[in-house]
């Protein structure tokens, strides 16, 4: 079935420093990737989405890149601020499927 | 609009009470979704409806039961807790049918069954 595997945290970086969160998927088909985010106390919000293979998403200064020939969705940011601490999940859905596989989440938090 | 909405925000159960969860969406979505979220474990689906007057078990529906009461609303309900549904319970709902729209979640409800 499908899966997806990222990066175990908790993440710690100081503010202005670079971020990837690694995240790699098996899945049958032609897979949709999106990265969610959760802030303390709230829902999940998506990030950012990809649809096809070598599409790049981008949100508030984040960007991740399909990359089918090494199955894998890295989430990275140029310079963190601690606004986006927050765990961050990826996810999958198949073609013609919405159903989601997330990923266990990656906390991650930013120190001034 | 005010997305998708679940009531109540906290809960407190003794292991046998019943309890039912509302979530409410408002952006005419087709599809709407229940899942927990535990430590260590990402989101987990329990069940979904991929339309009105249907239902389907997720990964984990063992102990749940769902209501599709119309396109509106999708309520879960426990009929009769045990400390292992101490969780976090998401409801999201989504256009649906292709595999590349967003899912819109709730806020969560924090359930602690003692």
């Amino acid at each position: 079935g499908d899966s997806v595997t990222q990066m175990e945290g908790p993440v710690t970086l100081s503010e202005e420093a670079f971020l990837t969160i690694n995240c790699t998927y098996t899945a049958t088909g032609y897979p949709s990737l999106f990265w969610y985010v959760q802030y303390p106390g709230e829902g999940l919000q998506l990030l950012l989405k990809a649809t096809k293979a070598d599409d790049k998403g981008s949100n508030k200064g984040f960007e991740a890149t399909y990359r089918k020939e090494t199955t894998s969705f890295h989430l990275e940011k140029g310079s963190v601020q601690v606004s986006d601490s927050a765990v961050y999940f990826c996810a999958l859905a198949n073609f013609g499927n919405e159903k989601l596989t997330f990923g266990t989440g990656t906390r991650l938090t930013i120190i001034p | 609009n005010a997305g998708v909405t679940q009531t109540p925000k906290f809960q407190v159960l003794k292991t046998g009470q019943s309890m039912t969860l509302q979530c409410a969406q408002d952006m005419n979505h087709n599809s709407m979704y229940w899942y927990r979220q535990d430590p260590g474990m990402g989101l987990r689906l329990i069940y979904y409806s991929a339309s009105e007057g249907t239902t389907d078990k997720g990964e984990v529906p063992n102990g749940y039961n769902v209501s599709r009461l119309n396109k509106r609303e999708f309520s879960l309900r426990l009929e009769s807790a045990a400390p292992s549904q101490t969780s976090v319970y998401f409801c999201a709902s989504i256009t649906g049918g292709r595999g590349t729209d967003t899912q819109y979640f709730g806020p969560g409800t924090r359930l602690t069954v003692l």
